[in-house]
């Protein structure tokens, strides 16, 4: 497609689930990348893929927290065992090698419930 | 940490130009200063960037003091669907490469009216 695709675009959960929040990036871009925006909040960096690994992680806040992209393109954030705090808009992105312009897909509303 | 600060919320006239101000006074000399823009319940779009001259594209135009401590994004004809939280954002990655993440801090609010 055109643009990063993010599905759900809403996602209700009840305390405690596990849930999967999907990324597709534009073709082409080796670059992926997870950031959460609570509200009020600017975007929070969670964590950055160059090709099929996180080349940075730093910013998943712990270990319910777990992120995949294992042929280089499609990506799943994983939270296990989620809690109210959690929810929050995710947002996913995607840039070329250069990392001029990335571009950001809409994002998944998590509720946590 | 963001590394620069911006007004809270600005106000703007529909067809004139919209100045937002940024100050980012640590920025090293391989730090680029980016903005990128919120439309409510969208993703952040980027709008333009630079080093340490000013640039200028089909959105904006950026302009970056000499002493690179702070810049200044301008909308030349502001419209309604430039209301928007604009961020001011220096790269901070430390290998000086362009990629990795981003340190968006609160932005300013921009309100277009008519």
């Amino acid at each position: 497609g055109a643009g990063v695709s993010q599905t759900p675009s809403n996602k209700v959960t009840e305390k405690g689930k596990y849930v999967e929040l999907r990324c597709d990036p534009i073709s082409g871009h080796t670059a992926l990348y997870w950031y959460r925006q609570s509200l009020g909040q600017g975007p929070e960096f969670l964590i950055y893929f160059q090709g099929t690994g996180a080349a940075d992680d730093s910013g998943l806040p712990n270990d319910r927290f777990f992120a995949v992209r294992p042929e280089g393109s499609v990506s799943t954030l994983k939270i296990q065992r989620t809690e109210r705090g959690d929810s929050a808009v995710y947002l996913c992105a995607s840039s070329a090698s250069d990392g001029y312009g990335y571009t950001f897909g809409s994002g998944t509303r998590l509720t946590v419930v | 940490d963001a590394k620069t600060t911006q007004p809270t919320s600005m106000d703007c006239a529909e067809g004139r130009a919209a100045n937002l101000p940024c100050n980012h006074s640590t920025i090293s000399g391989n730090e680029y200063v980016y903005w990128y823009r919120q439309i409510h319940s969208q993703g952040p779009q980027y709008i333009i960037h630079g080093l340490k001259n000013n640039e200028t594209n089909e959105m904006a135009s950026l302009i970056i003091t000499e002493d690179r401590k702070s810049s200044t994004l301008i909308l030349p004809h502001a419209t309604l669907r430039d209301t928007a939280v604009y961020y001011c954002i220096v790269r901070t990655d430390s290998r000086g490469s362009t990629l990795g993440r981003l340190y968006f801090g609160r932005g300013t609010q921009l309100t277009v009216w008519p």
